[in-house]
C-alpha cells in the first residue's frame, strides 16, 4: 500500500523558516513526479512546487524565490524548505504524486498544517 | 481568484443527479483531456475522483463520471448518497506558465 506521510508543520512567525518532510512508503520518491499543493483555511487547493523524476523543479510564482523542493532517495522523502514566511502561507501543506500521463495528482497525504503568525 | 470556474455550491436529494461545472479557456480545459476531479471529505485530504476528462481509478464508484464540451468540463453524481457530502476540485493541465490549474471548489449537500 502507498503511503504518503507529512510532517513539520506549526505555528511560526512572519518571517521565519520551516521545512515539510514527506515521508512515503509503497513507490519511490525518484521514480515518480511529486508535489506539494497547499490549501488556506477555507479556501481551495494550489500548488506549490514540483519536482519531477528527472530532478526538474516548478514553483508557483508566489513561492518563487522562498521556496525549495528536494528529495532525498536514500530515506524515500521529500521535503519543502520554506523561508521568509508570510501570513498568506498559512494552509494544510499536501504532498501528493503528480501522475503527468495523465496530468492528475492521484495519492495524496494526509497533510501538515502550517500557521504563520505573530 | 481561481483559473477555472466552479459554482459555489450545489444540492440534490438522495437517489437525484447533479452536475458540476468547471469553466477555463482554451489554454487549459478547452485545449487538453487532462481534465481531473477531486473529492475532499470533510477535514480530509483530496482523493482523485476522474482523470483524463472521464477516466475513473480503480475503486471509484461509477456513480462518478466526467466529461467535456468546449471549454468546460463536468462532474455527474448519479444516484447521490448521503456519503457523497463534500468538496469538489476540478483541475487541468494548462498550456500557460502554471502548469496546473485548479478550480474553486463546489461544496455538495446532500439535502
Amino acid at each position: 500500500e502507498v503511503q504518503l506521510v507529512e510532517s513539520g508543520g506549526g505555528l511560526i512567525q512572519p518571517g521565519g523558516s520551516l521545512r515539510l518532510s514527506c515521508t512515503v512508503s509503497g513507490l519511490t520518491v525518484r521514480s515518480n513526479h511529486m508535489t506539494w499543493v497547499r490549501q488556506a483555511p477555507g479556501k481551495g487547493l494550489e500548488w506549490v512546487s514540483f519536482i519531477y523524476d528527472d530532478g526538474t523543479t516548478y514553483y508557483e510564482d508566489s513561492v518563487k524565490g522562498r521556496v525549495s523542493i528536494s528529495r532525498d532517495n536514500s530515506k524515500n522523502t521529500l521535503y519543502l524548505q520554506m523561508n521568509s514566511l508570510r501570513d498568506e502561507d498559512t494552509a494544510v501543506y499536501y504532498c501528493a504524486t503528480y501522475q503527468l500521463l495523465i496530468g492528475a495528482f492521484d495519492i495524496w497525504g494526509q497533510g501538515t498544517v502550517v500557521t504563520v503568525s505573530s | 481568484q481561481s483559473a477555472l470556474t466552479q459554482p459555489a455550491s450545489v444540492s440534490g436529494s438522495p437517489g437525484q443527479s447533479i452536475t458540476i461545472s468547471c469553466t477555463g479557456t482554451s489554454s487549459d480545459v478547452g485545449g487538453y483531456n487532462y481534465v481531473s476531479w477531486y473529492q475532499q471529505l470533510p477535514g480530509k485530504a483530496p482523493k482523485l475522483l476522474i482523470s483524463e476528462v472521464s477516466n475513473r481509478p480503480s475503486g471509484v464508484s461509477n456513480r462518478f463520471s466526467g466529461s467535456k464540451s468546449g471549454n468546460t468540463a463536468s462532474l455527474t453524481i448519479s444516484g447521490l448518497q448521503a456519503e457523497d457530502e463534500a468538496d469538489y476540485y476540478c483541475s487541468s493541465y494548462t498550456s500557460i506558465n502554471t502548469l496546473v490549474v485548479f478550480g474553486g471548489g463546489t461544496k455538495l449537500t446532500v439535502l
